[in-house]
């Protein structure tokens, strides 16, 4: 089991950029959740699918940010444009039910 | 969301068995209690979860209080390897399940 699978590790864009963050989750995982995590603010949640919907949104910072899941097994969030502020870790995270939710190793995101 | 309540900083002993105690005197009666840690640079680790009794696994055990209002989790050894931010969280059993992170103990480990 390869576990959770982010791209880039790193990513370092120019503001106004588009910036396209990439997941995949652990096969026969029926939820994916995205959180961000600054020294500022901590682990934030941004957004979570269950079976490929989005259920919650409400952590999306602004319209700047999108999330898909075109299938069970790949999601992006995009970003565009990009702005310094959304300088960060990004986080996916995959789960079944109630069982143990597994993270990916993040992409570090830098908006210069 | 019910909330945790957890000290900001705990220091052990290698080798010497680490108490992480918090509270969440707001938990419902199908909230799951769940402990993630997370080592420097890396993403948050499944540590262990349960919902009233007492679990063990190969990394911890979770002590849960009669009440619900507190639970404990323990490692047996610390080893310098257990350095990390831990992380208790009440995650409902209904559909709204993802993790809100608060800030967490940062458990130092002296040699």
């Amino acid at each position: 089991d390869a576990g959770v699978i982010q791209s880039p590790r790193h990513e370092v864009t120019e503001m106004g950029q588009e910036v396209t963050l990439r997941c995949k989750p652990i096969s026969g995982h029926n939820s994916l959740f995205w959180y961000r995590q600054t020294m500022m603010r901590g682990l934030e949640l941004l957004i979570y699918f269950n079976n490929n919907v989005p259920i919650d949104d409400s952590g999306m910072p602004e319209d700047r940010f999108s999330a898909k899941m075109p299938n069970a097994s790949f999601s992006t969030l995009k970003i565009q444009p990009s702005e310094p502020r959304d300088s960060a870790v990004y986080f996916c995270a995959s789960s079944w039910t109630n069982y143990g939710y597994t993270f990916g190793s993040g992409t570090r995101l830098t908006v210069v | 969301d019910a909330k945790t309540t957890q000290p900001n900083s705990m220091e052990s002993n290698e080798e010497e068995p680490v108490h992480l105690p918090c509270n969440h005197s707001t938990i419902s009666g199908t909230d799951y209690i769940h402990w993630y840690r997370q080592l420097p640079s890396q993403g948050p680790e499944y540590v262990i979860h349960g919902l009233t009794s007492n679990v063990n696994n190969r990394m911890a055990s979770l002590a849960i209080a009669e009440d619900r209002k507190s639970s404990t989790l323990i490692l047996h050894r610390a080893t310098l390897r257990d350095a990390a931010v831990y992380y208790c969280i009440l995650v409902s059993s209904g559909s709204a399940r993802q993790l809100t992170f608060g800030s967490g103990t940062q458990l130092t480990v002296l040699p």
